[in-house]
């Protein structure tokens, strides 16, 4: 069963700077997710992480603002870049699991950012 | 557009009770239907599945029913605890890709 270990946990960062967040799952999988929760809100997706090939953004998210990498089947990094306080969210990672019917999908703990 | 809507107030129940949450959809024609659980400050949490030819699904107190022509699912927690306060939160596979919308969720709180 897949399991997902992101960091940081949480930060509090500078406007302007950026910030990246790692998720390193414990089996391969072809596909991560990047999800933004806002207080309050439920989770927005951020983009489709595939290894080997360029994330697909959803309306709203572009790459220069959040860079993603996918260097292998097992790790992804999210960057917030130039950040402001409207950045200021939880960020989860995502990955469906293989018994789906039984596990849906598995959500790292999430990265509460706080951006002064 | 794809909507997923619970129910937008909190939900107090006593404990014993059986608490009943609601999620409606547009624009989707779902193969399947979850519910997930989430704590103050920590990711969803899987719970359930249910098929689109399932009408009802069990799993110890939780059941949750999918009802396709109402565009409809409803999530019950029998015998509900303290321990079962949090937010629940219904997700479709998105009709492009496999990524999973969300709603709002609904919180639940469970007094003694």
């Amino acid at each position: 069963s897949a399991v997902i270990s992101q960091k940081p946990s949480r930060d509090i960062c500078q406007r302007g700077t950026s910030l990246t967040i790692q998720c390193q799952v414990d089996s391969q999988v072809t596909m991560m997710f990047w999800y933004r929760q806002q207080p309050g809100q439920s989770l927005t997706l951020i983009a489709t992480a595939n290894q080997g090939s360029e994330a697909t953004y959803e309306s709203g998210f572009v790459i220069d603002k959040f860079p993603i990498s996918r260097p292998n089947l097992t790790f992804s990094t999210l960057t917030v870049s130039n950040m402001s306080p409207e950045d200021s969210s939880i960020y989860l990672c995502s990955v469906e699991r293989p018994a789906r019917e039984t596990h849906g999908y598995t959500f790292g703990s999430g990265t509460r950012l706080t951006v002064v | 557009s794809q909507k997923i809507e619970q129910n937008s107030e909190a939900l107090n129940i006593q404990e014993g009770k059986t608490a009943t949450l609601t999620c409606n959809y547009t624009n989707y024609s779902p193969a399947y239907l979850q519910w997930y659980r989430q704590d103050p400050g920590r990711g969803p949490v899987f719970l359930l599945l249910i098929r689109e030819n399932e009408k009802e699904k069990r799993k110890e107190r939780l059941k949750v029913t999918f009802d396709t022509t109402l565009k409809q699912s409803l999530f019950h927690i029998t015998a509900s605890q303290p321990a079962d306060s949090a937010t629940y939160l219904c997700a479709l596979v998105r009709n492009s890709g496999y990524a999973l919308n969300f709603g709002k969720g609904t919180s639940l709180l469970v007094t003694p």
